[in-house]
């Protein structure tokens, strides 16, 4: 039963514009989420996360938005760069552990 | 450089036969954790330890063994490999108090 849900398994996004990726989730105890990025044969490097009680975290072209009410968060990245090309991972902390989504594929075309 | 290691980075297995992939950590983290991603399906827990001394189940555990050998190491063990269990398999750990995972870079495993 998965309790981190990533739907839209891959995104192919222009150079410079907004890339949004999407994540629900089903257990309302959660009470920390974080971005997750990964590249192939590496391993996932933490990317930004946000606290349970607040509903926007910002870092440089990284924001995570959390409504708490639809158990929804998203991640934007503004402007997209080559780069970002990745799998990001959705996930979400409680009882010491985290639960991750699916992933998303991002292809930022230059 | 700082971080968690992982060995070996890839191992092929006939049915049946055991191996360890080993997980050393430098950070003096408290918590450690063994996960492993299949494509399509994430990345699922297979086992963690918060401390020294403990490990739990995680999603994932049949077909699995662990052992928290000290503070900085924790290995995962298949005693009877099988084709299901070929899969990445990425360790992780946590400092108490913190919310941030550090991964390590990962062990591909392939079971014929």
């Amino acid at each position: 039963d998965q309790q981190v849900k990533q739907n839209s398994p891959s995104l192919s996004v222009q150079e410079g514009r907004i890339s949004i990726l999407n994540c629900d989730y089903t257990n309302s105890m959660f009470d920390y989420f974080l971005w997750y990025k990964k590249y192939p044969a590496e391993g996932p490097t933490f990317l930004i996360s946000i606290s349970s009680i607040k509903d926007k975290n910002e870092d440089g072209r990284f924001t995570v938005f959390l409504n708490k009410s639809a158990k929804h968060l998203s991640l934007h990245i503004v402007p997209s760069q080559p780069g970002d090309s990745a799998v990001y991972f959705c996930a979400a902390k409680g009882n010491n552990r985290l639960a991750f989504g699916k992933g998303n594929q991002v292809v930022v075309i230059p | 450089n700082a971080g968690v290691t992982q060995t070996p980075k890839f191992q092929v297995l006939k049915t049946g036969q055991s191996m360890t992939l080993q997980c050393a950590q430098d950070m003096n983290h408290n918590s450690m954790y063994w996960y492993r991603q299949d494509p399509g399906m994430g990345l699922r827990l297979i086992y963690y330890s918060a401390s020294e001394g403990t490990t739990d189940k995680g999603e994932v555990p049949n077909g699995y063994n662990v052992s928290r050998l000290n503070k900085r190491e924790f290995s995962l063990r298949l005693e009877s490999a099988a084709p299901s269990q070929t899969s990445v398999y990425f360790c992780a750990s946590r400092e108490s108090g913190a919310n941030v995972l550090t991964f390590g870079a990962g062990s591909r495993l392939t079971v014929l």
